[in-house]
């Protein structure tokens, strides 16, 4: 079963604007991670967020992480064409450090 | 830097054929992973291998196989293929510095079965 559920399915934008996007999980975890795919492509990591963490950013990127909410969201500024892609969140909630993944927003930026 | 590589990156089977997806990794990292991607449903494990020589079932394996012939590589193997195993595989590595490290993944391959 999917851990984590992302929100919207499909994000269209102006190229220049922000860009949000939610991930919510079920289950206790260890740490989130966002990757993005970019079309025919396979995933490339962009963030990790660890459980004691609140907020974490790297360059355009901020993410945060309610763990009380069993969610987290990822942000995107000044979006750019090349951002078009679809964003995942995955979650590591064992001890076998395994990866389980959502279903994804696919971002579209608008020239 | 190859990182993960993927081969075949495109394939097309008849119903019951089998065929291997090869994966390598030069990054020496211990744990890789297989994964199928469907529309909608984002990544699922079939398998996965901690280190060299052992592997361990993900949430989907029924179908198939896998084997850790080495630390650089491990493959995915469907014995006897069904439409429904139709799907995009992806293959990742993961860095064994402490937790909270990154996996890498190959570019995939697609996989139709008829």
């Amino acid at each position: 079963s999917q851990q984590g559920e992302e929100d919207p399915q499909a994000l269209s934008i102006q190229e220049g604007e922000n860009a949000t996007m939610n991930c919510s999980y079920k289950t206790s975890i260890n740490n989130l991670q966002w990757y993005r795919q970019n079309s025919g492509r396979g995933l490339v990591h962009l963030i990790l967020i660890r459980s004691n963490e609140r907020e974490k950013h790297s360059g355009r990127l901020r993410v945060t992480l309610d763990t009380s909410k069993k969610s987290s969201s990822l942000l995107i500024t000044a979006s750019r064409a090349a951002d078009t892609a679809s964003y995942f969140c995955a979650t590591d909630a064992g001890s076998n450090e395994k990866l389980t993944f959502g279903t994804g927003t696919r971002l579209t930026i608008i020239p | 830097n190859a990182g993960v590589t993927q081969t075949p990156k495109f394939q097309v089977l008849k119903t019951g054929q089998s065929m291997t997806l090869q994966c390598a990794q030069d990054m020496n990292h211990n744990s890789m992973y297989w994964y199928r991607q469907d529309p909608g449903m984002g990544l699922r494990l079939i398998y996965y291998s901690a280190s060299e020589g052992t592997t361990d079932k993900g949430e989907v394996p029924n179908g198939y196989n896998v084997s850790r012939l080495n630390k650089r590589e491990f493959s995915l193997r469907l014995e006897s293929a069904a439409p429904s195993q139709t799907s995009v595989y992806f293959c990742a590595s993961r860095g064994d510095r402490g937790r909270d490290q990154p996996q890498h993944f190959g570019d995939g391959t697609r996989l139709s079965i008829l």
